[in-house]
């Protein structure tokens, strides 16, 4: 099982530009999440989608970010316009779906994002 | 709404030393508690887990007990190693059901040999 992925594993950017981060889940997974990993406010959760349907988006920022599931093996999370104080790091994760337990949420290894 | 709040760090200890990180949280019913280990380079995993109060959850050498009366869910171990060393999540979940997790901000643990 190749686990959750995610790219880039590094993005640095200029403010302004158009950021895109990908994930795809594990599969036969069902529900995808967006967190966000920064010093000042830990890790927050964005967005998670069901059958590729958002469920909750109520963790996003504002209307810069936008996240899409067009199928069940692949998530972006998108950025536009960037911002210096979008840099963080991006984690994705996924789980079987609604039902299972909270905890098996399995994680990818994150994309480390820099806006300059 | 429900937080967590954990020790800051980084913390650095010598191999074999015993191992404590504090956990707090706020919450408004009665969550479910967990601990992540993210090891450099990878995503977090989950480590151990307690439902309800008075709660033991166990992995790997790790203990952490489920304490309502303190709202807390500290992490211990009595004989860290080298390959301990990562970043340490508390996270809880108002509902075993519920897909969301609210996460403390990570403390980075060392370990020196």
């Amino acid at each position: 099982d190749a686990g959750v992925i995610q790219s880039p594993r590094h993005e640095v950017t200029e403010m302004g530009q158009e950021v895109t981060l990908r994930c795809k889940p594990i599969s036969g997974h069902n529900s995808l999440f967006w967190y966000r990993q920064t010093m000042m406010r830990g890790l927050e959760l964005l967005i998670y989608f069901n059958n590729n349907v958002p469920i909750d988006d109520s963790g996003m920022p504002e209307d810069r970010f936008s996240a899409k599931m067009p199928n069940a093996s692949f998530s972006t999370l998108k950025i536009q316009p960037s911002e210096p104080r979008d840099s963080a790091v991006y984690f994705c994760a996924s789980s079987l779906g609604v039902g299972t337990r909270v905890d098996e949420q399995y994680f990818g290894p994150g994309t480390r994002l820099t806006v300059t | 709404g429900d937080s967590v709040t954990q020790m800051e760090g980084p913390v650095t200890l010598s191999e074999e030393a015993f191992l404590t990180i504090n956990c707090t949280y706020t919450a408004t019913g009665y969550p479910s508690l967990f601990w992540y280990v993210q090891y450099p380079g990878e995503g977090l995993q989950l480590l151990l887990k307690a439902t309800k109060a008075d709660d033991k959850g166990s992995n790997k050498g790790f203990e952490a007990t489920y304490r309502k009366e303190t709202t807390s869910f500290h992490l211990e171990k009595g004989s860290v190693q080298v390959s301990d060393s990562a970043v340490y999540f508390c996270a809880l979940s108002e509902d075993q059901g519920a897909q969301k997790l609210v996460f403390g901000q990570g403390t980075r643990l060392t370990i020196n040999p």
